[in-house]
């Protein structure tokens, strides 16, 4: 098994622009998230989804669109790119059921907007 | 929302000395607890975690405590190791949604 699996490992962007991450998993996990990850400071959640067709909004929503039209992937779209987005992107997966169990994450991607 | 408060930020120990990691939560219907260890240039892995009708979780060297009345729990690491080296965020649950610390940036100097 691949795991969970990100791309692009690295990013530049120009304010404004747009762009997609990728975001895949091979262990049939219902449960995918999004996290992005300042200098210093913790994860913080920005979507998840519960299953294929259903996604919420976490905790920084603001900027960033998903969508989940299969169980395997989970794209992150920014709408606009702006400095304030620049961080470590990180996606997880985790099977679900009665409570969480434990999150798996990728391996990240270094998002910088110029 | 839910808010999660991670102490200390930055904790020194000589190799051998235990350490010890306290968080606190809001949410009184959070039952589930993880402890992840995020490496340099790496992503985060779970390390331990420990569900609500539970007080204590060992797993050799590391130990998590949980105190639902007070809403907070404690990762304790004893016998420190150079590899125990690393930034580690504790979370839980409210919802569908993972709530992290701040995070404990681990230094043990040999």
């Amino acid at each position: 098994n691949a795991g969970v699996t990100q791309t692009p490992k690295f990013q530049v962007l120009k304010t404004g622009q747009s762009m997609t991450l990728q975001c895949a998993q091979d262990m049939n996990h219902e449960y995918m998230s999004w996290y992005r990850q300042d200098p210093g400071m913790g994860l913080r959640l920005i979507h998840y989804s519960v299953g294929a067709g259903i996604t919420d909004q976490g905790e920084v929503p603001n900027g960033y669109n998903v969508s989940r039209s299969t169980t395997e992937d989970f794209p992150l779209r920014l709408l606009s790119a702006a400095p304030s987005q620049t961080s470590v992107y990180f996606c997880a997966s985790s099977s679900s059921g009665q409570g969480f169990y434990e999150q798996y994450f990728g391996p990240g991607t270094r998002l910088t907007v110029t | 929302g839910e808010n999660v408060e991670q102490h200390p930020s930055t904790l020194s120990v000589q190799e051998g000395d235990s350490a010890v990691i306290k968080c606190t939560y809001s949410d009184s219907a959070s039952n589930y607890f993880p402890w992840y260890k995020q490496e340099l240039g790496k992503r985060p892995q779970l390390i331990i975690d420990i569900r609500s009708n539970v007080g204590e979780k060992k797993d050799q060297r590391i130990a998590v405590t949980l105190n639902k009345t007070a809403k907070h729990f404690s990762l304790h690491i004893t016998e420190t190791q150079p590899e125990d080296s690393a930034v580690y965020f504790c979370a839980d649950s409210a919802g569908n949604k993972l709530t992290f610390g701040g995070g404990t940036r681990v230094l043990v100097k040999p």
